[in-house]
Order: C-alpha cells, then sequence, then structure tokens
C-alpha cells in the first residue's frame, strides 16, 4: 500500500523552532513538497524536494532524504499565523501528471 | 497575481442531484486537478486532465464523476447523482508546462449533500 506519515498536532512558543517529520511508502516517487493550509483555505505551496538535502526559503526549510524514505519541514521563528495545518505530499512518476498524494496533516499550534 | 478561480463557494444540494463544480485555472497552465477534502481529513487527489483527456484517475472517482473542458478556460467536475458521503471541500488546482513541482489550488466548493 501507499502510506504517508506525520505526526498530527505539534505546540510550540512563538519564536520558536519545530520540525515536521514525514515518513512515506509509495508506489512511485518523484519528490516531496510541503504544503500549508489555514482553517477553510486552500492548501498553499511551500517547498518542494526532489534531490536529497535541504532546501531553504525564508523561515521555512525542507529536507529530503530518498534512502530513508523520509523528510521533513523545518518552521523557525515561529509567528502567530503560522498556526495552519501542514501538509507533506508525494509527487508521484513523472507518469502521473504530478499528481499529489498528501499525508494526514500536522496541525501546528502557536502559542504567545 | 495569477490565482485559480472556483465558483460557486458553497454549494447545498439534495442527495441525488446533479451538481457541477466549476473552476478557471491559470491561463498558461495545462495540467488540472481535482481534490476534495473531507472535514478534518486530508486532501484526497480524484482525477488529473492534461490535453483534454483525463491521465489519471483515483478510485474515488467512479462512474459518477466526470470532468470536462468545455472551453479554453473553464474546467468542470459533475457529480451526477449526489451521495451524503460526496459531502467535502473541494479543490480545484493547476499547474504548468511541464511535470511541476507546484500545484496552486483554487478557494474551493464546499459541498453540502442533505
Amino acid at each position: 500500500g501507499q502510506s504517508l506519515e506525520q505526526p498530527s498536532e505539534v505546540t510550540a512558543v512563538e519564536g520558536a523552532i519545530v520540525q515536521i517529520n514525514c515518513t512515506y511508502q509509495t508506489s512511485g516517487f518523484y519528490g516531496l513538497s510541503w504544503y500549508q493550509q489555514h482553517d477553510g483555505g486552500a492548501p498553499t505551496f511551500l517547498s518542494y524536494n526532489g534531490l536529497d538535502g535541504l532546501e531553504e526559503t525564508g523561515r521555512f526549510s525542507s529536507f529530503l532524504s530518498r534512502s530513508d524514505s523520509y523528510g521533513y519541514l523545518l518552521l523557525q521563528e515561529l509567528q502567530m499565523k503560522d498556526s495552519a495545518s501542514y501538509f507533506c505530499a508525494v509527487t508521484m512518476t513523472t507518469d502521473s501528471w504530478g499528481k499529489l498524494q498528501f499525508g494526514a496533516g500536522t496541525q501546528v499550534v502557536v502559542t504567545p | 497575481e495569477p490565482e485559480v478561480t472556483q465558483t460557486p463557494s458553497h454549494q447545498v444540494t439534495q442527495m441525488g442531484q446533479e451538481v457541477i463544480l466549476r473552476c478557471v485555472p491559470i491561463s498558461n497552465h495545462l495540467y488540472f486537478y481535482w481534490y476534495r477534502q473531507i472535514l478534518g481529513q486530508k486532501v484526497e487527489f480524484l482525477v488529473s486532465f492534461y490535453n483534454n483527456e483525463i491521465s489519471e484517475k483515483s478510485e474515488i472517482f467512479d462512474d459518477q464523476f466526470s470532468v470536462e473542458r468545455p472551453d479554453g478556460s473553464n474546467f468542470t467536475l459533475k457529480i451526477r447523482s449526489t451521495k451524503l458521503e460526496d459531502s467535502a471541500m473541494y479543490f480545484c488546482a493547476s499547474s504548468g508546462q511541464t511535470v511541476n513541482t507546484e500545484a496552486f489550488f483554487g478557494q474551493g466548493t464546499r459541498l453540502t449533500v442533505v
């Protein structure tokens, strides 16, 4: 079967650092993406890893290890507006036109 | 900034009725998708569409579902005979000219079947 595992919830204070892990088992793998979703809103793209290593985009970084079928999203200098759900998503093989398979999401709660 | 737009934002329908959800993808994108999200659950892939045909669909996308690109701008999802379990947020997404790393999502249509 295919699965993506990520923690259901993480709570942290403003200014802290949060790491959201994602492990995956899929029949095809092209890359790992991260999406943010505020309540009632659309998923918004945060980052993508096609190769092993770290990608940095401002306060957010994402990491991928293909050999470990593992990635993480790192949120630094947390702000209240970062309270949202964060989904890892696998892009399947090149035959699948970028079809995304999403994890169940991690609810990040930022407290003052 | 270009965006994916969806209409309506909310749709309430009676069980057994047909609904059509509409989407206008970003104008120069070539790949279009429908996803759904049942309240409190993960986003689930329904179907992808390219070059005027379905390129892939999930097991959720059964014979009750169909997609169409009736003109150069709109992309529609039709549910022929709605069931209670079809109640969900339906997101349209599009991506660019290659197998893209980023999908752009619309704000969604909340479908409630009563």
